[in-house]
């Protein structure tokens, strides 16, 4: 199957910070991109759609200005948690669709666990 | 709208014994389904999908489910359930149209097997 990765797997900063995830597709172009958020023991919360070439559609409640999306290529997304805070600590997912395929199957990254201090 | 109810948030057997996941949907176009299992800080990962064809599905590991249009339920089973099965499992619907690819996902339900 298509291959999804994510970088870094965990990171933890201090409170003010940013911190950018990065979300791959490596054996496919991937024109749209989703992220997803993860509360622990909960389950996948969509929070935004990473289209290529333009502007990200966010789900309703999720801050634009907080969760910062670039999808400026086909293979690459990136998430940028802006001025973190303890809350936003969570495991952030990407998932992309691989169009080869009828389905568009989405194919999942391995998750990047923030921890804000 | 689509959406998924997982019945269960918690599901214990003893190894060996049937495993019994279940999922009911709500979607306003034939749907798409799919069960993903997900271990401790970890990404998800399929484990088996429905996109209309036949309506027993097996998926990996030896897990199966069933699309029933008239229950709208897609239950995930296992015959005899391994320790290496404990995890969590979502059950997810694919919106169809302009949401094409968006997965919904249920609340998930933990898996417990005992020895």
């Amino acid at each position: 199957g298509a291959v999804v990765s994510q970088h870094p797997s965990r990171v933890i900063c201090k409170s003010g910070t940013s911190v950018k995830i990065e979300c791959r597709s490596l054996d496919f172009q991937a024109t749209t991109m989703f992220w997803y958020r993860q509360f622990p023991k909960q389950s996948l919360m969509l929070m935004a759609t990473s289209n290529e070439g333009s502007k990200a559609t966010y789900e309703q409640g999720v801050e634009k200005d907080k969760f910062l999306i670039n999808h400026a290529s086909l293979t690459l997304s990136t998430l940028t948690v802006t001025s973190a805070h303890p809350e936003d600590s969570s495991f952030y997912i990407c998932s992309a669709p691989d169009m080869r395929q009828n389905t568009g199957e989405l194919f999942f990254g391995e998750g990047s666990r923030l921890t804000v201090l | 709208a689509q959406s998924v109810t997982q019945l269960g948030s918690h599901v214990s057997v003893s190894e060996g014994a049937l495993v019994l996941l279940r999922c009911n949907y709500s979607s306003s176009v034939p749907p798409y389904l799919f069960w993903y299992v997900q271990y401790p800080n970890q990404g998800l990962q399929l484990l088996l999908k429905y996109t209309s064809a036949a309506t027993l599905v097996k998926g990996i590991n030896g897990f199966e489910a069933e699309f029933k249009k008239s229950e709208t339920s897609f239950h995930l089973t296992k015959p005899s359930a391994h320790m290496s099965d404990a995890a969590e499992y979502f059950c997810a619907v694919q919106g169809g149209g302009s949401t094409l690819g968006r997965l919904y996902f249920g609340r998930g339900t933990q898996l417990t097997v005992w020895p």
